[in-house]
């Protein structure tokens, strides 16, 4: 069963802060998360692990909350270049070697 | 970097035909994965491989196999083309076995089936 993502779209101004959820109704073992570009193949950007960990680079960071069965991505002082498409990928507890990706954030930002 | 190669990046073919989708990564990866992508949908996995001549059942199998013979090369068919498989195809594979390892995606393959 494909995670859950909200909001399906949001429209930011460059310096605005947003946060994309994912959620799963399964015991999560890890979280992977990806930016596609339009055209372009989606790009990984980080992976978290069961314990609650949160993992961060540059503005962009995510935390798992394994309890809840969620992550969330947290992009701070938007730029530009955020713009894309923003996917979670989930793999579930003893859910074998594959992710499980939800239906995608579009993620616009404007000057 | 890893490069993931798809062999084309637009394809048109017709209802009834076999198609082969063909993807080649560079860096000895053990994983390989095909998606599809549709809009509303996010990628949906079809069918994936974690060593030569191994593979496994994605979400969406149905009208699809797959072949590993060479580590490096992952290809796709379609062994009766119809017009519900009109979509993007994302290749992809990562380093190891298991989810602890982040995925290296091609650029696609939009195939139209007429």
């Amino acid at each position: 069963q494909q995670p859950v993502q909200s909001p399906q779209a949001v429209i930011l101004r460059e310096g605005e802060d947003a946060v994309i959820n994912c959620s799963s109704s399964k015991a999560l073992y890890s979280v992977h998360w990806y930016r596609q570009k339009h055209g372009e193949a989606p790009v990984f950007l980080m992976i978290l692990l069961k314990g609650g960990e949160q993992k961060g680079h540059d503005k962009i960071s995510a935390s798992f909350n394994e309890k809840k069965q969620q992550s969330s991505l947290y992009l701070t002082a938007s730029q530009l270049s955020y713009s894309g498409t923003y996917f979670c990928g989930t793999a579930t507890t003893g859910g074998g070697n594959k992710l499980t990706f939800g239906t995608g954030t579009q993620l616009k930002v404007e000057l | 970097d890893v490069k993931v190669t798809q062999s084309s990046r637009y394809l048109v073919k017709r209802t009834g035909e076999k198609v082969f989708l063909e993807c080649v990564q560079d860096m000895d990866h053990e994983n390989m994965f095909w998606y599809r992508q549709d809009p509303g949908l996010g990628l949906r996995l079809i069918y994936f491989s974690y060593d030569v001549k191994m593979k496994e059942k994605g979400d969406i199998p149905e009208g699809y196999s797959v072949s590993r013979e060479k580590k490096e090369r992952f290809s796709l068919i379609l062994e009766s083309a119809s017009t519900n498989q009109t979509s993007m195809y994302l290749c992809a594979s990562s380093l190891r076995q298991g989810v602890t390892w982040g995925y290296t995606f091609g650029s696609g393959t939009r195939l139209t089936v007429v």
